[in-house]
């Protein structure tokens, strides 16, 4: 059981926009701790897609973009490709467990 | 360019021990915590632990206390992860990382290619 939570799989058209949504709680996302996106493809390495709740590092596109409210957070992709199709993962630390702290990851299918 | 070159696969019997390397490179050893995350087939990413190479100082998360060692050698920019008593459930593809900064709450901005350890009888 993944202290944060994601849905196991979001799906979506090409061209539409999809959320990925991540929920933590008081002791992690809710304490103000920053949250951080991961994309994975098969047989690689996840890969840094959004750090500090909002910022892309260099080489990312904006259609990926990431937000905090509460104690939950949200990964949106807009124009969705088929190159998007992958596991994404959210992360954070929570103050309680004085760790990092993952996502149980949601598949991405593009449709 | 920032480089985490992970050491080779490794197969190992129950109840033996393992030690991954991770000789990182661009950038300055001691300004960013280096941490351990594995992945077993078809799951999810798990945090194990991570170290402060400017201090030595280590964290570990509570599932592998007493049985995880996080270590750095300075000198060799290189940063070591030991698990002990291995058991099949630790069969996994191990991930160092560095984050950017001496702050736990930072991304994991550079990542290892992934050490793939198999535990069989």
């Amino acid at each position: 059981q993944s202290v944060l939570t994601q849905p196991p799989s979001v799906s979506g058209a090409p061209g539409q926009r999809v959320t990925l949504s991540c929920t933590g709680s008081d002791s992690n996302i809710g304490a103000g701790y920053d949250v951080h996106w991961y994309q994975q493809f098969p047989g690689t390495a996840p890969k840094l897609l959004i750090y500090d709740n909002n910022h892309r590092p260099s080489g990312v596109p904006d259609r990926f973009s990431g937000s905090k409210s509460g104690t939950s957070a949200s990964l949106a992709i807009t124009g969705l490709q088929a190159g998007d199709e992958a596991d994404y993962y959210c992360q954070s630390f929570d103050g309680s467990l004085s760790n990092s702290v993952f996502g149980g990851g949601t598949k991405l299918t593009v449709l | 360019q920032v480089q985490l070159v992970q050491s080779g696969a490794e197969v190992k019997k129950p109840g033996a021990s393992v030690k991954v390397s991770c000789k990182a490179s661009g950038y300055t050893f001691t300004g960013n915590f280096i941490h351990w995350v594995r992945q077993a087939p078809g799951q999810g990413l798990e945090w194990m632990g991570r170290i402060n190479p400017n201090s030595g100082g280590t964290n570990s998360a509570q599932d592998f206390r007493g049985r995880v060692t996080v270590t750095s050698d300075t000198s060799i920019t290189t940063a070591y992860m030991e698990l002990r008593s291995l058991t099949s459930d630790d069969t996994a593809m191990y991930y160092c990382i560095s984050g950017l900064g001496l702050r736990d709450e930072a991304g994991f901005h550079y990542w290892g290619q992934g050490t793939l350890v198999t535990v069989s009888s």
